[in-house]
């Protein structure tokens, strides 16, 4: 069993849709990261989560500590939020990433 | 502010080549540094991090080197590249600490023909 599982893995969406990518982790963190990796390769950190809820323009994560478990939702989703969204809990120096979700989202 | 430059962007070699990949980062002092590696539509690994000058650890068995020279440079170099070293190369920063939050730099498209 993978140690960060996300899904679902592949999403293709509607404009305006309410978009919902959750993770799960088996491990110890001291944070956990999403990412946006756009197409052309280029990464992008978009939360950092220790506890709760954080909320940038039309993205939102929470995170779940007893659970292990975070959620990134995107409200009013848009085909430029058209990209791979990753889960990435963290220690002291390094990353476990998960396996990624790709999400389209359709004019 | 921080800012963190790889280069080149693309790269086309032949097997059995060297290779030399550089990343820089400004605006910040003592920072960790990472390289990664993506295959084509395979997720992120992790091939090499540094704490500090001279301190390089190996994530995986590879065909693979790391030097850290000087406090905000990384260089990742092998002596005879492999079809397997084809990739995309991100190089990232963080500036340590509990929560670690890492940067990452445009990255180098490495084709190995």
């Amino acid at each position: 069993k993978n140690e960060v599982e996300q899904s679902p893995q592949n999403l293709t969406a509607q404009e305006g849709e309410f978009i919902t990518i959750n993770c799960s982790y088996s491990v110890g963190i001291s944070a956990l990261h999403w990412l946006q990796q756009h197409p052309g390769g280029g990464i992008v950190s978009l939360f950092m989560l220790s506890s709760g809820k954080k909320k940038h323009g039309r993205l939102i994560a929470t995170i779940n500590i007893q659970e292990k478990h975070s959620s990134l939702h995107i409200t009013a989703s848009h085909p430029r939020d058209s990209a791979v969204y990753i889960c990435a809990p963290s220690g002291t120096y390094k990353y476990i990433f998960g396996t990624g979700t790709r999400l389209k989202v359709l004019a | 502010s921080q800012t963190i430059h790889q280069w080149p962007a693309t790269l086309v070699q032949p097997v059995g080549s060297p290779l030399s990949l550089e990343c820089t980062v400004e605006g910040t002092s003592n920072p960790n540094l990472y390289w990664y590696r993506q295959a084509a539509g395979r997720g992120l690994q992790l091939l090499f991090y540094s704490v500090g000058i001279g301190q390089i650890s190996s994530e995986v068995p590879q065909n693979l080197s790391a030097s850290r020279p000087q406090d905000r440079q990384f260089i990742l170099s092998s002596k005879k590249l492999l079809l397997s070293d084809s990739g995309f190369y991100l190089c990232a920063w963080s500036v340590g600490g509990a929560y670690n939050e890492q940067f990452f730099g445009p990255g180098t498209r490495l084709t190995v023909l």
